[in-house]
């Protein structure tokens, strides 16, 4: 199993640019999630989706669009990439049968110039 | 709202010493305690976690104390070694929110040789 991969590794953007975060996981887990980890700020949820078809928000939505394409797969999608967004970004999953252990990516570093 | 207070920011305990980080939460409906440890340029991975129905969970060098009258939790680590240098992550989180985790903002544990 190769667990939660992400791609890219990382990425540098121009402001206003739009990108695509792609996650996938391979555990046949049911809830994924995205965070943003920026120094001295710990994990903050950007979206997450509790089932295939289905997302919410999380702390920190803005700027930001999910699609939970299938159960294996849910990608983040930068419209118009700013500054503030420069961070790294995870993504996890957790199964059923334990929705509160999150197994993570190994993130992607996002520099927005 | 929901928040978690990681102390302190920066440990720096000697080799073979004791090392102690401490989070207070707010929630008193949060059941569920985790601790992740993220080495440097790598994923956070959860080490230990505790629930609401114990006060104390010991995993060999690591333990988690639990006092849900204070809404606080600790994490020990005894007999400190070089490999656990690192940011260790505290969260919280409750079944009512299906498990979405509300973290601390991170301890950088140095350990001195």
């Amino acid at each position: 199993n190769a667990g939660v991969t992400q791609t890219p590794k990382f990425q540098v953007l121009k402001t206003g640019q739009s990108m695509t975060l792609q996650c996938a996981q391979d555990m046949n887990h049911n809830s994924m999630y995205w965070y943003r980890q920026d120094p001295g700020m710990g994990l903050r949820l950007i979206y997450y989706s509790a089932s295939e078809g289905t997302t919410d928000k999380g702390e920190v939505p803005n700027g930001y669009n999910v699609s939970r394409l299938n159960k294996r797969e849910f990608s983040l999608r930068l419209e118009s990439a700013a500054p503030s967004q420069t961070s790294v970004y995870f993504c996890a999953s957790s199964p059923w049968t334990s929705p509160e252990t999150q197994y993570f990516g190994p993130g992607t570093r996002l520099l927005v110039l | 709202g929901e928040n978690v207070e990681q102390h302190p920011s920066t440990l720096s305990v000697q080799e073979g010493d004791s090392a102690v980080i401490k989070c207070t939460y707010s929630d008193s409906a949060s059941n569920y305690f985790p601790w992740y440890k993220q080495e440097l340029g790598k994923r956070p991975q959860l080490i230990i976690d505790i629930r609401s129905n114990v006060g104390e969970k010991k995993d060999q060098r690591i333990a988690v104390t639990l006092n849900k009258t204070a809404k606080h939790f600790s994490l020990h680590i005894t007999e400190t070694q070089p490999e656990d240098s690192a940011v260790y992550f505290c969260a919280q989180g409750k079944v009512a929110s299906n498990y979405q985790l509300i973290w601390g903002a991170g301890t950088k544990l140095i350990i001195k040789p």
